[in-house]
């Protein structure tokens, strides 16, 4: 079936930088976008950004342009989301999700937790 | 940027009455690009409704949604003990965006 598997909670220090993966399965990766969304605590859903597989294409939400990248590595249907210089209030569970920029987004993560903590 | 607002922020009704969520945007989008999403608590958001109107596969058919331009509604006809639960209208054109959410309460 089409799920997205995303890696373990992370715990970091303010200006940290961390990494999310989140692995598709089940469809062509290359046939769809791949959007990042975050939830902090308590909070509603933020769009992050996308990309593209097919070309790597990329489009970042403003709040969080230079200080997010978003790859993937196509040999493993694998999305990556970057995000540096981490602040406290970057805590909070991170999801991929397929679709974004003229496309619904139909398949969810389960959600990664990244906690910014001294 | 698009900015959308739901309304009411918390919704009180109790199993078997009708829901009735707004979502309104600060300029016109394009039906294609207009979304419903349900979220439970410690779950992933799901995809209710795409294109405005049309169901996502295994959604049932007491959920429909409606409108155009800057105004769209997403009606729950019976409430079940399972839909008390966050909804979340989102916009997904060149740069989405989600509202602030409808909590959905049982009285």
């Amino acid at each position: 079936q089409v799920q997205l598997v995303q890696s373990g909670a992370e715990v970091k220090k303010p200006g940290a930088s961390v990494t999310v993966s989140c692995k598709a399965s089940g469809y062509t990766f290359t046939s769809y976008g791949i959007s990042w969304v975050r939830q902090a605590p308590g909070q509603g859903l933020e769009w992050m950004g996308w990309i593209s597989p097919h070309n790597g294409n990329t489009n970042y939400a403003q709040k969080v342009q230079g200080r997010v990248t978003i790859t993937t590595d196509t040999s493993t249907s694998t999305a990556y989301m970057e995000l540096r210089s981490l602040r406290y209030d970057d805590t909070a569970v991170y999801y991929c999700a397929r679709g974004g920029l003229g496309w619904y987004f139909d398949v969810w993560g389960r959600g990664t937790l990244v906690t910014v903590s001294s | 940027e698009i900015v959308l607002t739901q309304s009411p922020g918390t919704l009180s009704l109790s199993p078997g009455e009708r829901a009735t969520l707004s979502c309104r945007a600060s300029q016109s989008v394009s039906n294609t690009y207009l979304a419903w999403y349900q979220q439970k608590p410690g779950q992933a958001p799901r995809l209710l409704i795409y294109g405005a109107s049309s169901r996502a596969i295994g959604i049932p058919d007491r959920f429909s949604g409606s409108g155009s331009g800057t105004d769209f509604t997403l009606t729950i006809s019976r409430l079940e003990p399972e839909d008390f639960a966050v909804y979340y209208c989102q916009q997904h054109n060149t740069s989405p965006s989600f509202g602030g959410g409808t909590t959905v309460e049982n009285k």
